[in-house]
């Protein structure tokens, strides 16, 4: 199991580009996260989904869209990229009630 | 409010000796959970251990273990033997029953460095 894969590594964007963080899970997880995490911070939720169809918000969710056409893909859709959306960005999967399964994560920086 | 606090931005410790990482949240809720997770330089987050609110024993995983005192709401890590890979950021979680989305919200985190 390749686990919670997600692509690009790196990049950087200008500002007023757009860009979408691909992540892919292998485990059957109904429920898929994306966070946002900020220098010297925590993460924080932008948005999750309980399965396919199925999305919602969650803290910081101004700027981004989501899709969950599969149980297994949840991209990440940026749309006219600012300064503040620099951040490294961890999908993340899990069944209900067990613990989340992270991402290598995504560092993004707009300039 | 800050739901998750980790009052000890950085903590140093001596090889092989134990350590404890402090934890704090605050929740209404009667059915949560709790997660540990470290975060070493390369940045990946990786599970370490995990203790429900019902759960009378405190967890343990091998040389983790957490220290869940409800009724003062803390769930601090204990790291026995340090290790030199030790060395990471760790991140307290909880997640709260009632909401149905089952994320996580994460602390600010705690820097240890352990010292030969």
């Amino acid at each position: 199991n390749a686990g919670v894969t997600q692509t690009p590594k790196f990049r950087i964007l200008k500002i007023g580009q757009s860009m979408t963080l691909q992540c892919t899970q292998d485990m059957n997880h109904n429920y898929m996260y994306w966070y946002r995490q900020d220098p010297g911070m925590g993460l924080k939720l932008i948005y999750y989904s309980v399965g396919a169809g199925i999305t919602d918000k969650g803290e910081v969710p101004n700027g981004y869209n989501v899709s969950r056409s599969t149980t297994e893909d949840f991209p990440l859709r940026l749309e006219l990229a600012a300064p503040s959306q620099t951040s490294v960005y961890f999908c993340a999967s899990s069944y209900p009630g067990e613990e989340q399964f992270f991402g290598p994560g995504t560092r993004l920086t707009v300039l | 409010a800050q739901k998750i606090t980790q009052t000890q931005p950085g903590m140093f410790v001596q090889e092989k000796e134990a350590v404890t990482l402090d934890c704090t949240y605050d929740t209404s809720d009667q059915s949560y959970g709790l997660f540990w997770y470290k975060q070493p330089s390369s940045g990946e987050m990786i599970f370490l251990i995990y203790q429900g609110s019902y759960d009378e024993q405190n967890a343990t995983e091998g040389r983790y273990s957490l220290n869940f005192q409800k009724a003062r709401k803390s769930a601090n890590l204990v790291i026995s033997a340090s290790q030199l890979g030790d060395s990471a950021m760790y991140f307290c979680a909880m997640r709260e029953a009632r909401s149905g989305r089952r994320a996580l919200t994460f602390g600010s985190g705690t820097r240890l460095q352990v010292q030969p």
